[in-house]
């Protein structure tokens, strides 16, 4: 069976741009969500998608956004990259049963690394 | 701000020994409660998750749970070297469902 899985595994942008990162979860997950790691610190939440509806949004720049397709498949989108949007994204996926959210599971990641 | 305080280590314990991991949270609506895993240059991986107060053991890992002093812990049974990783507690952050992380605690166990 397969995990979540990430695309691409890294990436180097130019501040300035836009990248697009992409994640497909787990049969049968419904609920996907975003996190971003920078070095040293514990992952933090950027977007909740369940059933192509957007849950959940932590305390990140209008810059980021991101989307849930009807297969459940994610993207993440980031404009006008800075140098301090260099980077572990994560995506993650989980069951759902009563509203309650089950077991994330996570990506391998997408690198990002602006310069 | 829902916040999750844990001690950044590192933690060194030889071989053999019981490693204790512990953690705090500031949410009291937090239903869910996990621990991970993550190796340098690696995504978290999921090694336990808890749900009510109390103990709850899987193989070397017991994860313990007290909602009134809103505290978790994870203990390592048995360290093994393969165990040196961060280990990241993670919380749900109410109705959203999403998982706050704590900074973790960076596990060192010496053979």
């Amino acid at each position: 069976d397969a995990g979540v899985t990430q695309s691409p595994t890294h990436l180097i942008k130019t501040r300035g741009q836009h990248v697009t990162l992409r994640c497909s979860p787990i049969s049968g997950h419904k609920s996907v969500s975003w996190y971003q790691q920078v070095l040293g610190q514990g992952p933090q939440f950027i977007f909740q998608y369940y059933e192509k509806e957007e849950r959940g949004r932590g305390n990140f720049p209008d810059r980021f956004s991101a989307r849930q397709f009807p297969n459940y498949s994610s993207e993440l989108n980031v404009n006008a990259l800075l140098l301090g949007d260099s980077a572990l994204y994560l995506c993650a996926s989980s069951p759902t049963r009563g509203g309650r959210y089950y077991g994330y599971t996570f990506g391998s990641g997408t690198r990002l690394t602006v310069v | 701000q829902k916040e999750v305080e844990q001690n950044s280590g590192p933690l060194s314990v030889p071989e053999g020994a019981i490693a204790s991991l512990n953690c705090t949270y500031s949410d009291r609506v937090s239903q869910s409660f996990f621990w991970y895993r993550q190796y340098s240059g690696k995504s978290p991986e999921l090694i336990m998750s808890i749900y009510s107060n109390g103990d709850k053991e899987d193989g070397r890992f017991t994860a313990q749970l007290n909602k009134a002093s809103q505290y978790v812990s994870l203990l390592i049974r048995d360290s093994q070297p393969s165990d040196s990783a961060t280990y990241l507690c993670a919380v749900t952050g109410g109705s959203q469902g999403n998982l706050i992380f704590g900074k973790g605690t960076k596990l060192s166990v010496k053979p």
